[in-house]
C-alpha cells in the first residue's frame, strides 16, 4: 500500500540554525501538507500546497517557514532560524485529487529537537 | 475559528465492551468530519469520514454518527480489543478553506484485557 515517507526520523539542531525536513508524498496525490505536534498537544495545521504554490497557511507559518516541491517527488519544509519552541513532531501529509472531503494520509513524522 | 472538544482526555474500557468517544464543535458547521487514530510517536491514521448530510457511517467494528443539530459526532468501537488502545482524534474542515483541517486534542483510549 502506498505511504508517505519522511526523513530524517529525528533531527537535532542548535537554536538559530536552518533545518530542512523532507517528505515523499503518495505518488498520485496532488495536495500536500505540513502539520506539527508539540509534545502532549494537538496536531496543528501549518500549510497546504497545491500546484506548486501555497494554498493555505496558519498563523504559525510565519516568515521563518517555507515549503518547496523541488522535483516530482519530494516536498520539503524549511525553518530558517530555529527557535527552542520549534521543537515538535512535524508531520507531512498528502491527499488525492479532490479538494473537498480531503482524507489526508500522514507520514511517520520527523522529531525536531532544538537545543 | 472552529473550536473542537473531545469529551475526555482518557477513557478506560474493558475488553469486549463498546467504547464511545465524543467530539463536540462550536461555531462553523463543517461539511464533513473525520476520525483518526494516533499511536504514540506516530502520525495520525485515517479511519472514517462522514459528511454533513449523513447520519451514520460504519466500517467493520467502527461506527460514526454526526448530529449537526447538536454539533456533535460520536465514535463507537464495538467488541473492543487491547489493540484498539490509542489516541483517537476528531478532525473538521475549517471555514478558511476545505484544505485546512482542524484537529481536536484527542481521547486516549485504553482497552483493558
Amino acid at each position: 500500500e502506498p505511504e508517505v515517507t519522511q526523513t530524517p526520523s529525528h533531527q537535532v539542531t542548535q537554536m538559530g540554525q536552518e533545518v530542512i525536513l523532507r517528505c515523499v508524498p503518495i505518488s498520485n496525490h496532488l495536495y500536500f501538507y505540513w502539520y506539527r505536534q508539540i509534545l502532549g498537544q494537538k496536531v496543528e495545521f501549518l500549510v497546504s500546497f497545491y500546484n506548486n504554490e501555497i494554498s493555505e497557511k496558519s498563523e504559525i507559518f510565519d516568515d521563518q517557514f517555507s515549503v518547496e516541491r523541488p522535483d516530482g517527488s519530494n516536498f520539503t519544509l524549511k525553518i530558517r532560524s530555529t527557535k527552542l519552541e520549534d521543537s515538535a513532531m512535524y508531520f507531512c501529509a498528502s491527499s488525492g485529487t479532490s479538494t473537498f472531503m480531503n482524507t489526508q494520509y500522514f507520514g511517520p513524522g520527523t522529531r525536531l529537537t532544538v537545543l | 475559528s472552529q473550536k473542537i472538544e473531545q469529551n475526555s482526555e482518557a477513557l478506560n474500557i474493558q475488553e469486549g465492551k463498546t467504547a464511545t468517544l465524543t467530539c463536540n464543535y462550536t461555531n462553523y458547521s463543517p461539511a464533513y468530519l473525520q476520525w483518526y487514530r494516533q499511536d504514540p510517536g506516530r502520525g495520525p491514521v485515517f479511519l472514517l469520514l462522514i459528511r454533513e448530510n449523513e447520519k451514520e457511517k460504519r466500517k467493520e467494528r467502527l461506527k460514526v454518527t454526526f448530529d449537526t443539530t447538536l454539533k456533535q459526532s460520536l465514535f463507537h468501537i464495538t467488541a473492543s480489543q487491547p489493540a484498539d488502545s490509542a489516541t483517537y482524534l476528531c478532525a473538521l474542515d475549517d471555514p478558511g478553506g476545505y484544505q485546512k483541517v482542524t484537529f481536536g486534542t484527542g481521547t486516549k483510549l485504553q482497552v483493558i484485557p
